[in-house]
């Protein structure tokens, strides 16, 4: 296992529902992640935390609600959203060693399906 | 602007046989570069990485790649495939001059390896 769990691995929502995806991570890492995986298309980020802070959103729809309590979790807040949203969320997890590239350990990932 | 390419939608090998899978980038600066794999239903795991220094580098599994700066590539290769080897393959590139400790990705859209026995 690479140290970063994400609940639920799969996930059915109506278009008018509220829920979360969580991730921790176990590895002691500064910053975290939340990527979107949809086929035939390039990993999108969607969102950085480095030391509890938000340090990147790529204009990214506001259904899409981050939170990051302290280092070890993430969580993805979801409501009203849209077909389109189905895809695989990742959540990856760094730890920032200046010259050392900052490897991301990924999670297995949510299956999110919207109805 | 930053971009990586992965030119094979697939790449099919026989067990045993040598792969090959070809990545292409273009940064402005100096490149760190990556290879992650995906297997079925998991996230991407960490498979090997070009900072700086030898332009052959190993990583897990067996694999390595090589960097070539004056065709901007970094292929992922493998002397022998194995059948558990099937699975998704992506490159990825960053620039080493961007501003802030967590730098983003460039993200290929990934090469699908299937080894047949």
């Amino acid at each position: 296992e690479t140290g970063v769990t994400q609940t639920p691995r799969h996930l059915v929502m109506g278009m008018t529902n509220k829920k979360s995806l969580k991730c921790e991570q176990h590895l002691g890492h500064n910053a975290m992640y939340w990527y979107k995986q949809s086929a035939k298309k390039p990993l999108e980020l969607m969102f950085v935390y480095s030391l509890e802070e938000r340090v990147e959103n790529n204009s990214v729809p506001s259904r899409f609600s981050p939170e990051c309590p302290n280092s070890s979790h993430l969580f993805l807040h979801l409501h009203t959203l849209q077909p389109e949203d189905s895809a695989l969320y990742l959540c990856a997890s760094s730890q920032s060693v200046p010259g050392q590239g900052n490897i991301q350990y990924f999670g297995a990932g949510t299956r999110l399906s919207v109805l | 602007a930053q971009s990586v390419a992965q030119p094979e939608d697939q790449v099919n090998v026989a067990e045993g046989n040598p792969l090959t899978v070809k990545c292409t980038y273009s940064v402005s600066g100096n490149p760190y570069l990556f290879w992650y794999v995906q297997y079925p239903n998991r996230g991407l795991q960490f498979l090997l990485k070009y900072i700086t220094g030898d332009n052959l580098v190993k990583g897990s599994y067996g694999f390595e790649a090589e960097f070539n700066k004056s065709q901007t590539s970094f292929h992922l290769k493998k002397p022998s495939a194995l059948v558990s080897d099937s699975a998704l393959y992506f490159c990825a590139v960053r620039e080493d001059s961007s501003a802030g400790n967590n730098r983003k990705l460039i993200w290929g859209l990934g090469t699908s390896l299937a080894v047949n026995p």
